[in-house]
């Protein structure tokens, strides 16, 4: 596979559940990033990884845990979501941290009931 | 902190006519100007970039034009295609900052 790969595509829970979304990218990039797209909305930068090191995290709830073990995987932890947290959650990549364009997945629909 | 306004929030035009789409950006200092296409069912795909120190940029049917002064940048589509419709997203970031996205503009040629 190539570039920026995402799974599940889509997700449907209960605000009980506990889920996790996966990235991977195969580009051999240093950066990172998850990303929520709500309808109407711009895109709104959760998380920021550079080198499996979080350095930036934009006031987002607890209730999302990100999880980077290593530079070409990235996680999203959900726990206790709410209907509101319904949203296309993109993880992107980019070569590092310093004006590199940044490659994009397909993204996870995200469905909170 | 840098806000980035997009307009118009949709576009209809005929196949063969041309498209564009503003953006305006409040932070004198972003210097990076990115363009992204995002598809149904996919991620956002970037088609065009531009850094402040130049004013226009062309890949063949897609230009982007940038004036600092005015702190806006445009994106220009010729001879629009139906593969052109998709939502269109603008951004900008200056140095290592992250990237502020517009709020896209969704754009229709019909044939």
């Amino acid at each position: 596979e190539t570039g920026v790969t995402q799974t599940p595509r889509h997700l449907v829970m209960g605000m009980t559940n506990k889920k996790s979304l996966k990235c991977e990218q195969h580009l051999g990039h240093n950066a990172m990033y998850w990303y929520k797209q709500s309808a109407k909305k711009p895109l709104e930068l959760m998380f920021v990884y550079s080198l499996e090191e979080r350095v930036e995290n934009n006031s987002v709830p607890s209730r999302f845990s990100p999880e980077c073990p290593n530079s070409s995987h990235l996680f999203l932890h959900l726990h206790t979501l709410q209907p509101e947290d319904s949203a296309l959650y993109l993880c992107a990549s980019s070569q590092d941290l310093r004006l590199g364009y940044q490659y994009f997945g397909p993204g996870t629909r995200l469905t909170v009931l | 902190g840098e806000n980035v306004e997009q307009h118009p929030s949709t576009l209809s035009v005929q196949e063969g006519d041309s498209a564009v789409i503003k953006c305006t950006y409040s932070d004198s200092a972003s210097n990076y100007f990115p363009w992204y296409k995002q598809e149904l069912g996919k991620g956002p795909q970037l088609i065009i970039d531009i850094r402040s120190n130049v004013g226009e940029k062309k890949d063949q049917r897609i230009a982007v034009t940038l004036n600092k002064t005015a702190k806006h940048f445009s994106l220009h589509i010729t001879e629009t295609q139906p593969e052109d419709s998709a939502v269109y997203f603008c951004a900008a970031s200056k140095d290592t900052d992250k990237l502020i996205f517009g709020t896209g503009t969704r754009l229709q040629v019909f044939p």
